[in-house]
């Protein structure tokens, strides 16, 4: 069965630094999303991506943040200067069209030191 | 205010019972998500829908769009249940394009 894949699975980065996470959605499905997850905390959107350019994004999504799909598999998130309050874990999810189930990946732990 | 809130919190049952699991929202939707999630941290679509009610297994999903409330039933629980339940919804205001709004979840834990 297809599924979301997400690497790395685990990363620690040091305070100022840059992370790219990377996610491989599942091959016709058509719309991208990236959530968050802070320890202890309930699951936040970020942005949601579609036909190349963004769709929506939350305050969460700032100018620290981008996304982009460098090829016809890859989907992926960038923190250009991580800050400790980044630490999260970050899911990927995709879906076929606008309204339907999403399929998540098994999310990227982030660790900002 | 939560846009989805869950009740209850946490949630220990018998091995066996039937248990339910609430959701209520206050915005607008055009789909429920009900998701279950792993004490290893992966999330897993159970259910989405947008009127009445669905059945997968021994999951029952049911949806009251007039009140904003939805539920989540699980019959003959079993310790493998396990997990955190989560509530999430699709907005239908301007501008969404589907992203979700998470409520909390319901922590369930089955002992045998």
């Amino acid at each position: 069965e297809p599924e979301v894949t997400q690497t790395p699975s685990h990363q620690v980065t040091q305070m100022g630094q840059e992370v790219i996470l990377r996610c491989v959605p599942i091959s016709n499905h058509l719309y991208f999303y990236w959530y968050r997850q802070i320890l202890g905390q309930k699951v936040e959107f970020l942005v949601s991506f579609y036909n190349n350019e963004i769709s929506e994004k939350s305050e969460i999504f700032d100018d620290q943040f981008s996304v982009e799909r460098p090829d016809g598999s890859n989907f992926t998130l960038k923190i250009r200067s991580t800050k400790l309050e980044d630490s999260a874990m970050y899911f990927c999810a995709s879906s076929r069209i606008y309204q339907e189930t999403q399929y998540f990946g098994p999310g990227t732990r982030l660790l900002v030191l | 205010k939560n846009e989805v809130e869950q009740s209850p919190q946490n949630l220990t049952a018998q091995e066996g019972e039937f248990i339910t699991i609430n959701c209520s929202y206050s915005v607008g939707i055009s789909a429920l998500h009900w998701l279950q999630q792993h004490p290893g941290g992966g999330i897993v679509s159970l259910f989405m829908l947008s009127s009445g009610k669905k059945k997968h297994g021994r999951l029952i999903a049911t949806i009251n769009i007039q009140e904003k409330h939805s539920s989540l039933h699980i019959t003959a629980s079993h310790p493998r249940d396990s997990a955190v339940y989560i509530c999430a919804v699709q907005g239908n205001y301007g501008g969404s394009q589907g992203n979700l709004i998470f409520g909390k979840g319901t922590k369930l834990s089955v002992k045998p």
